[in-house]
């Protein structure tokens, strides 16, 4: 079967970093995403994995060890408005047959002044 | 701007009444998905088309239903609701080459069955 382990909740204050690991065993693997979800508000796409090591994207940067099965996102400088739903999510199907996703539990990011 | 649409974004229903949902979309996107979020999980997929094939996940009931008619609109029928059946359910669209890993999802449709 597909499983994805992320923790549940963080908690940070603002301008700290936070890191949001994610485990997965997937019978298929093609790359790790990371979407980011506010309450009642639909994901959108933050990061992308299809290679080991490091992706920076501006205050948000993501890793992969695929010999690991394991990922990470990394939030730096927090703001309130990163305070949301993050979700990893495995790419478990082959780029031709449609780039299915199998998503983790998510971890729910708490920012405080 | 490019962008996937969901109609309606509220939708209430009762147990046992058909109801559909619509997506939308002007990125002209080969693969368009269905997923299922209930409160504080994460979405579950239902079923995807790439063009007009469907592909339907094992454990999505039979009670939901999906169509294509063409490349810019996708439906979710289901059947008869159940009170469990209430939830946010999502469209997603992805290409097919370039960015091809991105899913761009659309505001989605809160499902309610009194």
């Amino acid at each position: 079967g597909q499983s994805l382990e992320q923790p549940s909740e963080v908690t940070a204050v603002e301008g700290a970093i936070v890191q949001i690991n994610c485990t997965y065993q997937t019978s298929g693997f093609y790359g790790l995403s990371w979407y980011q979800q506010h309450d009642g508000g639909a994901p959108t796409f933050l990061s992308y994995n299809g290679l080991d090591g490091l992706e920076e994207t501006g205050r948000f940067s993501s890793f992969l060890s695929r010999s690991d099965s394991y990922g990470y996102l990394l939030l730096q400088e927090l703001q309130m408005k990163d305070s949301a739903s993050y979700f990893c999510a495995v790419r478990d199907q082959r780029p031709a047959a449609g780039n299915k996703l199998t998503f983790g539990g998510g971890t729910r990011v708490l920012v405080k002044p | 701007d490019a962008m996937v649409i969901q109609n309606p974004r509220y939708q209430v229903t009762q147990f046992g009444k058909p109801v559909t949902l619509s997506c939308s979309q002007t990125l002209n996107h080969n693969v368009m998905y269905w997923y299922q979020q209930k409160s504080s999980q994460a979405p579950k997929l239902l079923f995807h088309y790439y063009d007009k094939d469907f592909n339907n996940e094992a454990d999505t009931p039979d009670n939901f239903q999906s169509r294509r008619p063409n490349t810019s609109f996708c439906f979710l029928d289901i059947r008869s609701p159940g009170l469990g059946d209430a939830a946010m359910y999502l469209c997603a669209t992805s290409g097919t080459s370039g960015r091809a890993y991105t899913q761009y999802f659309g505001p989605g449709t809160r499902l309610t069955v009194l």
